[in-house]
């Protein structure tokens, strides 16, 4: 079946600007987290979504960062008044439930210049 | 909350040797520990997990040990391939809580030829 897909592939954007990152889990899938990758480092912990239950928020860098996730599928990561430093690959994950394994996405590649 | 450390932070073997990459961490509840492989421009990719139930889990020429005691978690590939070079990732949670991964910061392996 489908993998979880990520739109857009690459974005380059303006300081200042707003950016919108999509994120399509795989069918079924409750559980949906997401990721920042900043160049040669590891994976940074940003949101996470469990069915119904209120998001998981505590990695989230400012209050510039924001997500929602659309009848428990569709997730958006929004980022405002964007900075050179929220220059990295931005990955979704998603999970069948809670503590099983989560499967990413291709990412999206946000370069603010 | 949950820091992971991981050692080395670059690898090189030649081919046919044994590579080992080892992780501590530091949340005595966290009880999923899963290892990623990332190719250059790629998405995380699943390779293996352990659960904290057992001390040993292997699949073909990939193994994975785990101390709870020690709280340290190691990735041994052997007779090692060029295709298995790639930047490893362990990460850690708390897989019935349904928190995010935590991941380390990756080791690049090297297998030449």
């Amino acid at each position: 079946g489908a993998g979880v897909s990520q739109s857009p592939s690459n974005k380059v954007t303006e300081k200042g600007k707003d950016v919108e990152l999509r994120c399509d889990p795989i069918s079924g899938h409750t559980a949906l987290y997401w990721y920042r990758q900043s160049l040669g480092q590891g994976l940074e912990f940003l949101i996470y979504f469990q069915g119904n239950s209120a998001p998981d928020k505590s990695g989230l860098p400012s209050d510039r960062f924001s997500a929602e996730r659309t009848g428990g599928s569709v997730s958006t990561l929004t980022i405002q008044r964007t900075q050179q430093e929220d220059s990295a690959v931005y990955l979704c994950a998603s999970s069948l439930a809670a503590g099983e394994t989560q499967y990413f996405g291709p990412g999206t590649r946000l370069l603010v210049l | 909350g949950e820091n992971v450390e991981q050692h080395p932070s670059t690898l090189s073997v030649q081919e046919g040797d044994s590579a080992v990459i080892k992780c501590t961490y530091s949340d005595s509840a966290s009880n999923y520990f899963p290892w990623y492989k990332q190719e250059l421009g790629k998405r995380p990719q699943l390779i293996i997990d352990i659960r904290s139930n057992v001390g040993e889990k292997k699949d073909q020429r990939i193994a994975v040990t785990l101390n709870k005691t020690a709280k340290h978690f190691s990735l041994h590939i052997t007779e090692t391939q060029p295709e298995d070079s790639a930047v490893y990732f362990c990460a850690a949670s708390r897989a019935q809580a349904g928190t995010a991964l935590i991941f380390g910061k990756g080791t690049t392996l090297s297998v030449s030829s």
